[in-house]
């Protein structure tokens, strides 16, 4: 199993553009999530799936969208890049035992300048 | 709202020293907790989950504790080595979301 896998490592965007973060999983996880990990703030949940076709917000939503089509696959989208979102984001995954979530596993993040 | 805790944000201490991690919660009512490795500029790597009804977990060199009326976990790692060095991060289950405490930064010295 490739576990979580995201794509691009690395991105570098000017203010006002607009990009899509990949996220893929090969473990079948019901629930998705991506998070946001910025210097003294911590992780912080953007967005999260509970399964295909069923997204919510998490603490610090706006300025992305997600969907959810395939159990594989939860793609993020930047509308608009501001330098307020430079920060390193994370993708997540697990299965839900008896409808709460269990065992997270996370992928290897994308880095993200806004310049 | 839960919050969570870890004290120190850093520490150093010498090779095959014991090391001891502090992680606490404001709410008591928590499904399961996670404790996370991340090396630097990478991703979260888990080491152990201790469900709501236990009391430890165990994995070669490392135990964690749980004690919810104390709101406090406690991950242990025995005979620190300089491979150790990373920052630990402990993970609160809410609702659909995990709840992060900013980390202990850890340095083992050789």
């Amino acid at each position: 199993n490739a576990g979580v896998t995201q794509t691009p490592k690395f991105q570098v965007l000017k203010t006002g553009q607009s990009m899509t973060l990949q996220c893929a999983q090969d473990m079948n996880h019901e629930y998705m999530s991506w998070y946001r990990q910025d210097p003294g703030m911590g992780l912080r949940l953007i967005h999260y799936s509970v399964g295909a076709g069923i997204t919510d917000q998490g603490e610090v939503p706006n300025g992305y969208n997600v969907s959810r089509s395939t159990t594989e696959d939860f793609p993020l989208r930047l509308l608009s890049a501001a330098p307020s979102q430079t920060s390193v984001y994370f993708c997540a995954s697990s299965y839900r035992l008896a409808g709460e979530l269990n065992e997270q596993y996370f992928g290897p993040g994308t880095r993200l300048t806004v310049t | 709202k839960q919050e969570v805790t870890q004290i120190p944000a850093a520490l150093s201490v010498p090779e095959g020293e014991n090391l001891v991690l502090n992680c606490s919660f404001t709410d008591s009512a928590i499904y399961n907790l996670q404790w996370f490795r991340q090396d630097p500029g990478k991703g979260l790597t888990s080491l152990l989950l201790i469900q709501s009804s236990q009391r430890e977990q165990t994995s070669g060199r490392l135990n964690a504790s749980l004690d919810k009326s104390s709101g406090r976990s406690t991950l242990y790692i025995a005979a620190s080595q300089p491979g150790d060095s990373a920052t630990y991060l402990c993970a609160v289950k809410l609702p659909n979301r995990l709840a992060f405490g900013k980390g202990n930064q850890v340095v083992v010295i050789p």
